[in-house]
């Protein structure tokens, strides 16, 4: 089975300033990797994907992911963060028909 | 507009009482999941279904029951065999292959 570990719970951060999301994933199989955005009382929606390809993936709003298979990893970036980027951030990774979801990173972006 | 519906929003109810969450989709995907979400846990595999009248349990399948008997619904059913069934739960569809899950707005369920 696979699993994904999300390593920060919180990450605060200024308007305007970079920020990086780290997600990392265990898995005995190939794997597909995405990232998805929640907001209050809302379901999930997906921000970006990997499936195979070029590992650099970039989504409409700024963000991008790297997978980097060796390190098994899967981090969010963006350059540079609006108020309105303000939620919750889960990785996720699917190896088969199931797909599993990290814990969670709160993005806050202060003004 | 093609989506997953999801409901009631909110919905309460007594401990010991048996309650079902509804979920329906008109994106023509055969499979479904529920998740459970808890603050800080993430989301936790509850079931899944890839075809009609077949499904399989995720991670934290106990207290739960499910059926698939169209290929639109999927309604999870919490028994009173929970423990702690005070929660928000999500569900999501996907289409062929390796495509993203497609998510309902959740129903948060409280249980007193």
């Amino acid at each position: 089975a696979q699993s994904v570990t999300q390593l920060d719970s919180q990450v605060p951060v200024f308007e305007e300033a970079p920020v990086e999301l780290r997600c990392n994933y265990s898995s005995s199989v190939s794997v597909y990797l995405f990232w998805y955005v929640q907001y209050p009382n809302q379901g999930l929606q997906l921000l970006l994907k990997y499936l195979s390809g070029s590992t650099l993936v970039e989504s409409i709003n700024g963000f991008e992911a790297e997978f980097n298979k060796s390190q098994t990893s899967f981090h969010l970036r963006k350059p540079s963060v609006h108020i309105s980027d303000t939620a919750e951030y889960f990785c996720a990774v699917s190896g088969g028909n199931d797909m599993r979801f990290g814990a969670g990173t709160r993005l806050t972006v202060k003004p | 507009d093609g989506g997953i519906t999801q409901s009631p929003k909110y919905l309460f109810r007594k401990e010991g009482q048996n309650v079902t969450l509804s979920c329906e989709q008109n994106l023509n995907h055969d499979a479904m999941y529920w998740y459970r979400q808890d603050p800080g846990q993430g989301l936790r595999l509850i079931y899944y279904s890839q075809i009609v009248n077949d499904f399989q349990k995720g991670d934290i399948a106990e207290g739960y029951s499910v059926s698939r008997e169209k290929k639109e619904s999927f309604p999870l059913t919490v028994t009173s065999a929970q423990k702690n069934p005070t929660a928000f739960y999500l569900c999501a569809s996907r289409g062929q292959g390796f495509s993203p899950l497609h998510f309902g707005n959740g129903t948060r369920l409280t249980v007193t």
